[in-house]
């Protein structure tokens, strides 16, 4: 079956920038089947979409982080991947990778990471 | 953007109770709406997607109904493990989410 794993730094500076990878496996990104997001939850609150790619390249990020995101993808090595740059602490989350499923849900998730934002 | 509420925030349903999760859009997103569950230290899992169906291997205790902007989350007969958060998502206008409803035991 499809999984997803999140892997990365848990511990960012203040300033610096973000950057996380997701490794698919049990499906090809580059099959163009699906596109690949991201999404995160800071601690004890809700869930936050934060943007998608496309085996392409064809990437969106909401408008509130657009201006720090970057999302890219590996298809030789079947990864996507996220940088937010210039961290605070309201950056604070568990970052979590998923496919888009055909309608725009997403299933399954990666069991996430937690980045804390502290000097 | 589509603003996802769900009421109530916290609901205390005995074991073997039926629960009635609800979630309002703030404009209409058609039948575009997914449900989540999440457990303390575990990633969302997908439950419900086109508003009423269920996704592979989650039970049938777990029904959704609604479209345009009403929701609901209907869980029949509460077992141990459904005590749980529950997302809605909205798919119709890129994605926003709920901010959950906390399902605890009574």
């Amino acid at each position: 079956q499809v999984q997803l794993q999140e892997s990365g730094p848990g511990l960012v500076k203040p300033s610096q920038t973000l950057s996380l990878t997701c490794t698919v496996s049990g499906a090809s990104i580059s099959s163009g089947d699906n596109y690949w997001t991201w999404i995160r939850q800071p601690p004890g609150k809700g869930l936050e979409w934060i943007g998608y790619i496309y085996y392409s390249g064809t990437t969106y990020s909401i408008p509130s982080l657009k201006s720090r995101v970057t999302i890219s993808v590996d298809t030789s090595k079947n990864q996507f991947s996220l940088k937010l740059s210039s961290v605070s602490a309201a950056d604070t989350a568990v970052y979590y990778c998923a496919r888009v499923a055909t309608g725009n849900w997403f299933d399954p998730w990666g069991q996430g990471i937690l980045v804390t934002v502290s000097s | 953007e589509i603003v996802m509420t769900q009421s109530p925030a916290t609901l205390s349903v005995s074991p073997g109770e039926r629960a009635t999760l609800s979630c309002r859009a703030s404009q209409s997103v058609s039948s575009n709406l997914a449900w989540y569950q999440q457990k303390p230290g575990q990633a969302p899992r997908l439950l419900i997607y086109g508003a009423s169906t269920r996704a592979t291997g989650i039970p049938a205790r777990f029904s959704g109904s609604g479209s345009g902007t009403e929701f609901t989350l209907t869980i029949s007969s509460l077992q141990s493990e459904d005590f749980a958060v529950y997302y809605c998502q909205q798919y119709n206008n890129w994605v926003t989410f709920g901010q959950g409803t906390k399902l605890e035991i009574k």
